[in-house]
Formats: C-alpha cells, sequence, structure tokens
C-alpha cells in the first residue's frame, strides 16, 4: 500500500539535545512538507521541498533544520536552537504538479516530548 | 495569513446540521478541507479551485465564494463519525504560493 510513514510515532528527548524525527513516503511525490502542530493553533509549516535536493523555509523554520537527498525520504531535525520544541509533527507530501491546487497526504505524526 | 475559520467549535446531536466557515483575506486559487481525528494524522475531505464546481459526497459538500475569498464545509445530517477537528487550508492566487492552515473548527457529535 501506497502511503507515508513517521516514525518514532513519540519520542522525548533532554532539553539541548539535538533530534531528528524521519519520514518516508513512497507514493513517488515530488512535494514533501514538515508542520508542526500546538494545541489551537492549527497547522504551521516548518519547511517543504519540491524536488530532490531543494528545500525552502516555511513560517517557522527557526530552530529546525532538513535535507531532501532521496525523493522518497524527508528528515527534520529539532536542533537545540527551537526554544519550544514540544509538539506534535506531521509530514506530508503530495504530488507537485500543481502547486496549491495539490492535495497533500499526511503521515501518521510524532509526538515530540522535550523533558 | 492564516485563513479564520469560524465556529471554533460546536456540538451537534446526531441526525443535525452543520456549517463551518472558511475567510482569508487573499485573493485564492483553491481551499482544501481535512478532518482530523485527536492524535492522528488529518485526512482529506475535498479541494475546491477558483471556477471550479461546488465538491461534495452525499452528506459532505462544500462552496467556494471567490469573490467573497471564502469557503463553507456543509454537513449534513451528522453521524457519530464526523466528530473531530476540521481544518480549511487556503491556496493564494498568483505565483507558486504554499497553502496555509486555519486554526481548526472543533466538531463533536453526541447521540
Amino acid at each position: 500500500d501506497g502511503g507515508i510513514t513517521q516514525s518514532p510515532k513519540y519520542l522525548f528527548r533532554k532539553e539541548g539535545q539535538n533530534v531528528t524525527l524521519s519520514c518516508e513516503q513512497n507514493l513517488n511525490h515530488d512535494a514533501m512538507y514538515w508542520y508542526r502542530q500546538d494545541p489551537g493553533q492549527g497547522l504551521r509549516l516548518i519547511y517543504y521541498s519540491q524536488i530532490v535536493n531543494d528545500f525552502q523555509k516555511g513560517d517557522i523554520a527557526e530552530g529546525y533544520s532538513v535535507s531532501r537527498e532521496k525523493k522518497e525520504s524527508f528528515p527534520l531535525t529539532v536542533t537545540s536552537a527551537q526554544k519550544n520544541p514540544t509538539a506534535f509533527y506531521l509530514c506530508a507530501s503530495s504530488s507537485g504538479t500543481s502547486g496549491v491546487a495539490d492535495t497533500q497526504y499526511f503521515g501518521p505524526g510524532t509526538r515530540l516530548t522535550v523533558l | 495569513q492564516q485563513p479564520v475559520q469560524s465556529p471554533q467549535a460546536v456540538i451537534l446531536r446526531e441526525g443535525e446540521d452543520a456549517v463551518i466557515n472558511c475567510s482569508s483575506s487573499k485573493a485564492l486559487y483553491s481551499v482544501h478541507w481535512y478532518r482530523q481525528k485527536h492524535g492522528e494524522a488529518p485526512v482529506f475531505l475535498m479541494i475546491l479551485l477558483k471556477g471550479g464546481e461546488q465538491k461534495g459526497h452525499e452528506k459532505i459538500s462544500a462552496s467556494f465564494n471567490e469573490k467573497k475569498q471564502q469557503s463553507s464545509l456543509y454537513l449534513t445530517a451528522s453521524q457519530l463519525s464526523y466528530s473531530g477537528t476540521y481544518f480549511c487550508g487556503t491556496g493564494p492566487a498568483g505565483g507558486y504560493q504554499k497553502v496555509t492552515f486555519g486554526t481548526g473548527t472543533k466538531l463533536q457529535v453526541i447521540p
């Protein structure tokens, strides 16, 4: 079955540590996205990538980094510079052919808690 | 800038109807609707495009008023399974833009 996988589902880290969240898709999609979700604030875009080896900052990129070395993978690193990293992180992908008319499909999410 | 959704929350009894509104300050090309259950991924419901037809299935449909930069999601004869948080995502017109999501409308359907 085609889809998006994120791992792990729950992640606990100590303050000051970097942590990498995994996102893999087998939908053959060109575009991939990372969102952060906090209670009452909806989905906020962290980074997005339209093609391999290229990515752009979203609305809240500070304290995060990404890479896109393979079409199917778009890992997100939450660095120690991120002041409030505890949140629910969602990865999404879309075909990338129609810009804002593309449907985005979401992974199951990773809940990160920084202690 | 995030689109504004209203209401923020609503409680319905099974069988009742609901309307969720999404409003943007920008000219829009697309509006996306998703439903999210607590702790799960948002699930795609439908997308509406500028100049396109009103979309929908039997009991969930949506409209897109391009001039007013607004969209509405209509839930008819609600079922318990409709409970969740509904998000709209708006895609501005002009050039390559990003979809921006609203803060969500929490819908609870009770027996």
